[in-house]
């Protein structure tokens, strides 16, 4: 079946400009994950969906970082104003009730 | 909290040989254990996991880990290397079974030698 699939793959954009990015998980998932991988820092946790829970954003690292997941289903996580240090590969991760991740080909993000 | 420790970024092996790569964790409560691997522009990938039933845990591609709640390791081994395993590797610790967040270590990077 569908892995977990994010849009777009790569983006360029320029200092201060925002960018969404987007990941669908494997149907029927009900958690919902997004991290962070870059060269300083490896991989972070960022925000964390449960089924109709409030989500876990307690590894976002600004009030420049939200995410939002419609539907239960696709997940968009935006940056505002954006920073040269928010370069870095944006994964994403679904999984089924109590079980384990599968993760996302990520958006490879380079701000200018 | 929960953290990984996995000391040093690089290894290289010649095919055939041993691999082993380590990690320690932290963690205030019985803890999750996770091996992942990442081929070159592609997500992580679950090897395998530990979740408190046998403490020798085998995965896939003939990799195995070693539990050992006295030394907080979580060793990953491999008898053999062959150039396909040629990736890298993160060790991630969870309070719960994978279904929250992952604390994962640095990641080490694998060379395997023909």
């Amino acid at each position: 079946g569908a892995g977990v699939s994010q849009s777009p793959s790569n983006k360029v954009t320029e200092k201060g400009k925002d960018v969404e990015l987007r990941c669908d998980p494997i149907s029927g998932h009900t958690a919902l994950y997004w991290y962070r991988q870059s060269l300083g820092q490896g991989l972070e946790f960022l925000i964390y969906f449960q089924g109709n829970s409030a989500p876990d954003k307690s590894g976002l690292p600004s009030d420049r970082f939200s995410a939002e997941r419609t539907g239960g289903s696709v997940s968009t996580l935006t940056i505002q104003r954006t920073q040269q240090e928010d370069s870095a590969v944006y994964l994403c991760a679904s999984s089924p009730y109590l079980g384990e991740q599968f993760f996302g080909p990520g958006t490879r993000l380079t701000v200018l | 909290a929960q953290s990984v420790t996995q000391l040093g970024s690089h290894v290289s092996v010649s095919e055939g040989a041993l691999v082993l790569l380590r990690c320690n964790y932290s963690s205030s409560v019985p803890p999750y254990l996770f091996w992942y691997v990442q081929y070159p522009n592609q997500g992580l990938q679950l090897l395998l996991k530990y979740t408190s039933a046998a403490t020798l845990v085998k995965g896939i591609n003939g990799f195995e880990a070693e539990f050992k709640k006295s030394e907080t390791s979580f060793h990953l081994t491999k008898p053999s290397a062959h150039m396909s395993d040629a990736a890298e590797y993160f060790c991630a610790v969870s309070e719960k079974g994978g279904s929250e967040k992952l604390v994962f270590g640095k990641g080490m990077k694998l060379t395997v030698n023909p």
